[in-house]
């Protein structure tokens, strides 16, 4: 069964600084995909970026960036120049490209942008 | 585009008494889709895979007769909670894959949550 690990319960960061969330999986696939989404208080679960694990050029989605290491079943999220909005429950998630493509689910991490 | 909603947003049932929750993808089709709960500053838990015209798929430790899952058409699936408990209180989520799109895009609800008196 594959297991993703978000080691950081809580962070926090000052407005317009650059914060790491990190995430670790485990797996034998070769294969799969790799989500962070964002949770704020609303719980509307909100997609942020993606990989594919096939790619390895790292995703960028405008301020947030991810660091994927195939190798090392690494793959942190980099919030960058920060903001209030940013403040959010963030999970990683794993993907198989088969068998209904259900997701797995780390633990979270709760950021907090201090102004 | 690729909106999802869930009807109610927010139930309150007496012990004892089943309550149904609505998940409906507005504007694609979805072949599949998923039901998760999350219990307080907690992660989501996925309990249960549906797809259309077909019996749902169970994870471990959830009890198919207790939360009984319906996706009858390509836009609409129903989780039933039967002879709810308190312990049944949660946030339940669901997530909808669009046949059309992306194949592993899952688009997401707002939530239900439920609680038991």
């Amino acid at each position: 069964a594959q297991t993703v690990t978000q080691s950081q319960p809580e962070m926090s960061v000052q407005e317009a600084e650059t914060v790491t969330l990190s995430c670790t999986y485990d797996t034998s696939e070769n294969n799969y995909y790799l989500f962070w989404y964002k949770q704020p208080p609303s719980r509307q679960m909100i997609l942020v970026i993606r990989q594919e694990a096939y790619k390895q050029q790292n995703a960028t989605e405008n301020r947030f960036s991810v660091n994927f290491q195939k190798a090392a079943k690494s793959f942190s999220l980099k919030i960058s120049d920060s903001q209030l909005g940013d403040t959010a429950m963030y999970f990683c998630a794993f993907m198989k490209p088969y068998n209904n493509n259900d997701m797995r689910f780390g633990a979270g991490t709760r950021l907090t942008v201090k102004p | 585009g690729a909106v999802v909603s869930q009807h109610p947003s927010w139930v309150i049932c007496k012990s004892g008494t089943s309550v149904k929750i609505e998940c409906r993808s507005l504007d694609f089709q979805a072949t599949t889709m998923f039901w998760y709960r999350q219990f307080p500053k907690q992660s989501l838990m996925l309990m249960a895979t549906s797809n259309e015209g077909s019996k749902a798929t169970y994870e471990q430790g959830v009890e198919k007769d207790k939360f009984l899952i319906n996706h009858a058409s390509l836009t609409l699936s129903t989780l039933t909670v039967t002879s709810a408990h308190p312990e049944d209180s949660s946030f339940y989520i669901c997530s909808a894959r669009d046949r059309g799109g992306w194949s592993y895009e899952q688009y997401f609800g707002p939530g239900t949550r439920l609680t038991v008196t």
